[in-house]
């Protein structure tokens, strides 16, 4: 059984420019999580998504960021026009359909490197 | 809202001591997590405590929770090197999946 999957690992973009970032949850798992880690610091809560709807973005910057999960294919979370301040770590991170387990379960994480 | 606050923030111990890592969060959570991170790499999984009073062993680490006081520790035996990692407790904030990380301890075993 395949873990989280995420891609591309490293991403280098201008600012201006977009990030896509891409997680495949674990087979079986409905529940996506997205969390941001700057360097040297804990993580972040982004936002928690079932299949085709968002269930709370409160950890969402306002502007630029937008996530989805569509009913087929990979949760995307989307950086447009970055800035130098949005160089992290993204985790994706996964869980099984309520009340078939607690935990979530990472991925290996998107570094972004805007220049 | 959650809060959680890890001490210390960084952690330099000599191998074969003993040390404890301290996790505390500011209202009720459901369940309690500690994760190790190694550099450049991902999250991985060492404990989920669900219970007041539970305790989790795995090696030489053991994890327990004290949900009166809103505490857990994670408690190191006998450190060697391959324990140095950064270590992160996470709550989640009750009756949700948001889950709130600590800012993490950053442990380094001297040999």
């Amino acid at each position: 059984n395949a873990g989280v999957m995420q891609n591309p690992r490293h991403l280098v973009r201008r600012r201006g420019q977009e990030a896509r970032l891409r997680c495949s949850p674990m087979k079986g798992h409905s529940h996506v999580y997205w969390y941001r880690q700057l360097p040297e610091e804990g993580l972040k809560f982004m936002v928690y998504l079932q299949k085709e709807n968002i269930i709370d973005e409160s950890g969402m910057p306002k502007e630029r960021f937008s996530a989805e999960f569509p009913k087929e294919g990979p949760s995307i979370l989307r950086i447009q026009q970055v800035v130098r301040g949005d160089s992290a770590a993204y985790f994706c991170a996964s869980s099984p359909p309520a009340g078939q387990g607690l935990e979530q379960y990472f991925g290996p994480g998107t570094r972004l490197t805007v220049t | 809202e959650l809060k959680v606050e890890q001490n210390p923030l960084f952690l330099s111990m000599q191998e074969g001591k003993n040390y404890t890592i301290y996790c505390n969060y500011s209202t009720t959570s459901d369940r309690l997590y500690w994760y190790r991170q190694d550099p450049g790499k991902s999250l991985e999984s060492l404990f989920v405590l669900l219970s007041n009073g539970a305790v989790k062993q795995e090696g030489r680490l053991m994890a327990s929770l004290d949900t009166k006081a809103r505490l857990s520790t994670l408690h190191i035996t006998a450190a060697v090197h391959d324990l140095s990692a950064t270590y992160f407790c996470a709550a989640n904030t009750s009756g949700t999946y948001k889950y709130i990380f600590g800012t993490g301890t950053r442990l380094k075993v001297l040999a």
